[in-house]
């Protein structure tokens, strides 16, 4: 059985960049797509990005190019990195894994259990 | 990008009631809609797919339903387990999937 586990930093101040890791065990990294997801008070959950073993990787435009995800299949993880953060990034960051049914669709179908990070001077 | 509205956002009920939420898209999206429950404290949990299709271990009391910009997720014989918040989801856009804001389920 699949599952994830996100790693971060927990508080983080202004300005700086946001690392996160998730790991993923019970499955290949490579059959699949992967993205990370926030949720905040303020914007509810909010796509951040997505990626695969192949390269592919797709960012939410309203992160204006903050974003940097990658995938490690040796140590069977996938990371986030975040710059310039401010307190309107404070939120629970998760990561999940796009399923793969008969249906052409994305779906969101295994999620770690979320970490929340602050930001805060 | 693709705006999403629930409504209600939130609603009281009792056990064994029928319960419904709307999901509305602000453009078509065929039937590129998933539905998620959430527990306070946990990650989101996929309940349907693509419109209607349950997804694996899920109740059959949870029926979803619609097209286009218009949705809706039933849930019949409402148990304990089922108060939590709903979410929408669309993945028409894949360049950016979005969220609805969410529906709360409390007891009444």
């Amino acid at each position: 059985q699949v599952q994830l586990q996100e790693s971060g930093p927990g508080l983080m101040k202004p300005s700086e960049t946001l690392s996160l890791t998730c790991a993923v065990s019970g499955d290949s990294i490579s059959d699949y797509y992967w993205s990370w997801i926030r949720q905040s008070p303020g914007k509810g959950l909010e796509w951040i990005a997505y990626l695969h073993s192949t390269g592919s990787t797709k960012h939410n435009p309203s992160l204006e190019g903050r974003v940097t995800v990658s995938v490690d299949t040796s140590r069977h993880q996938f990371s986030l990195n975040l710059t310039s953060v401010t307190a309107a990034d404070t939120a629970v960051y998760y990561c999940a894994r796009h399923g793969a049914t008969t249906v052409d669709i994305d779906l969101f179908d295994v999620w770690g259990p979320g970490t929340l990070v602050t930001v805060s001077s | 990008d693709i705006q999403m509205t629930q409504s209600p956002s939130s609603l009281s009920a009792s056990v064994g009631d029928r319960v419904t939420i709307s999901c509305r898209t602000s453009q078509s999206i065929s039937s590129y809609l998933n539905w998620y429950q959430q527990q306070p404290g946990k990650p989101p949990k996929l309940l349907i797919y693509a419109a209607s299709r349950l997804h694996s271990g899920v109740p059959s009391r949870f029926t979803g339903s619609g097209s286009g910009t218009a949705f809706t997720l039933t849930i019949s014989n409402l148990q304990p387990e089922d108060f939590a918040t709903y979410y929408c989801q669309q993945s028409w856009d894949t360049l950016q999937f979005t969220f609805g804001p969410g529906t709360k389920v409390e007891i009444k």
